[in-house]
């Protein structure tokens, strides 16, 4: 069975101050890994597609980087707007295996 | 349409009664998806059509679940006979090719079931 595991669970910042989310992943012959945020009582809004080791996407003050065991999404200088719940997935057969998610919440 | 548009927004139903949520997927997209999602941020695949053919349907409780994708009309997914255990947010998504591409998801379907 496929699994994907984030950490850390939560993350706290002050604005400004870079981080890093981990996502790392099993699974046998990697279909791509998708990074999505997610605000609290809303669906998940799609940031990255990732689809080989070495591959780097970056959208604002977020980018995500892939190896052959983990991707990383790095948040530089945060702000208060980018609190979220950062969701990693890859392809799992026909549907997508979720991460649990890295709540980041960046204080003002 | 450029979002996939989900209604209602809130629902709730007593135990035992029928839910009926709706799903109108993005222009162009073949495939569509439900998610469910009870616990913060667990995610369970229940169902995907492929246009409007059932793709995988290895995650539906199939004795009180139930969905369909016609032609021309949003895509649906019915619950029969309601548990409390259903209260989740029910969540559709749509993509061009699968899940090997990106998918887009809706805002969600909170079922409350009392």
């Amino acid at each position: 069975e496929d699994q994907v595991t984030q950490s850390p669970e939560a993350l706290r910042l002050q604005e400004g101050e870079s981080s890093s989310l981990n996502c790392s992943y099993t699974v046998s012959g990697l279909r791509g890994l998708f990074w999505y945020r997610q605000d609290p009582g809303k669906g998940p809004e799609f940031l990255f597609t990732l689809y080989s080791a070495g591959e780097e996407k970056e959208k604002e003050r977020l980018k995500a980087t892939l190896t052959k065991k983990e991707s990383f999404l790095h948040i530089t200088a945060p702000k208060p707007e980018d609190s979220a719940t950062y969701l990693c997935a890859v392809p799992n057969d026909y549907k997508l295996s979720f991460g649990a998610g890295t709540t980041v919440t960046v204080r003002a | 349409g450029e979002e996939v548009a989900q209604t209602p927004k809130h629902l709730v139903r007593g135990e035992g009664q029928k839910a009926k949520l709706y799903c109108a997927p993005i222009k162009g997209h073949s495939y569509v998806f439900w998610y469910q999602q009870v616990l913060k941020n667990e995610f369970k695949f229940l169902i995907s059509f492929q246009n409007e053919n059932v793709f995988d349907e290895t995650g539906m409780p199939k004795e009180r679940f139930s969905a369909k994708c016609l032609p021309n009309s949003p895509c649906s997914l019915e619950i029969q006979a309601t548990k409390l255990e259903d209260s989740a947010v029910y969540f559709c998504a749509s993509s061009q090719q699968g899940h090997g591409s990106e998918a887009f998801f809706g805002q969600g379907t909170r079922l409350t079931v009392v």
